[in-house]
């Protein structure tokens, strides 16, 4: 069964400051991995998808990695601004289904 | 373009009552999921519908049942609520799933059982 695991649970950072999200999966043959937003009482938002033969996915101050065969992955957040304040989730898709499982969630502050 | 939209946005139920949760997909998607997202837990998969058939079904019991209308919209049902069944319900569409890549989800139900 697929588990994914989240750190940290919570982050508070000054504004400006890189900063880095972690995920890991305990399967790795996954199809693809995405990391999400969510607001409070929101639903989600896709900030990047990366497939299985992917090492990287940038998306402006976004950059996440994948390292599969560790079963990692990292969103890196340059110079944060209080309107990065959400959770971030990151969740894999099995390559034998269809299911996304997500893991808890990391959620980040950052202050003014 | 419309994107996933749900109705309610909330809804307050008492222990033993039945609720029914709706989903139309975003313009040009015919596959739906739905999850279950408690507070402070990441989602977890309820269901997934496609040419109006439950094609993958998570660890939930069966309570919990849905429908895929030939519009592609969808409703989720939930029989005989329980305490724990209080969470934010969320639906999800892509095109054709099982090979696709993004899911595109709605902002969700918020269901409350008393």
């Amino acid at each position: 069964k697929q588990e994914v695991t989240q750190i940290p649970a919570a982050l508070s950072v000054p504004e400006g400051e890189n900063l880095v999200l972690n995920c890991s999966f305990t399967d790795s043959a996954i199809y693809n991995l995405q990391w999400f937003r969510q607001d409070p009482g929101k639903g989600l938002t896709s900030l990047l998808l990366i497939q299985s033969s992917q090492r990287e996915q940038t998306s402006g101050r976004l950059n996440a990695s994948l390292d599969k065969s560790s079963g990692r992955s990292t969103l890196y957040i340059a110079a944060s601004q209080p309107g990065d304040s959400a959770t971030y989730l990151c969740a894999v898709k099995e390559t034998s289904g269809s299911r996304l499982t997500f893991g808890e969630g990391t959620q980040l502050t950052v202050n003014p | 373009d419309a994107g996933v939209t749900q109705s309610p946005t909330h809804l307050i139920k008492t222990r033993g009552q039945q609720v029914t949760l709706r989903c139309s997909p975003k313009s040009g998607h015919d596959t739906v999921s739905w999850y279950q997202q408690a507070l402070g837990q990441g989602p977890q998969f309820i269901f997934q519908y496609y040419e109006e058939e439950e094609r993958q079904r998570g660890n939930f019991p069966d309570r919990f049942s849905g429908h895929q209308f030939p519009n592609y919209s969808s409703e989720l049902n939930v029989n005989a609520l329980l305490l724990g069944d209080s969470a934010l319900y969320l639906c999800a569409s892509s095109f054709n799933d099982w090979l696709s890549e993004k899911l595109f989800f709605g902002s969700g139900t918020q269901l409350s059982v008393l």
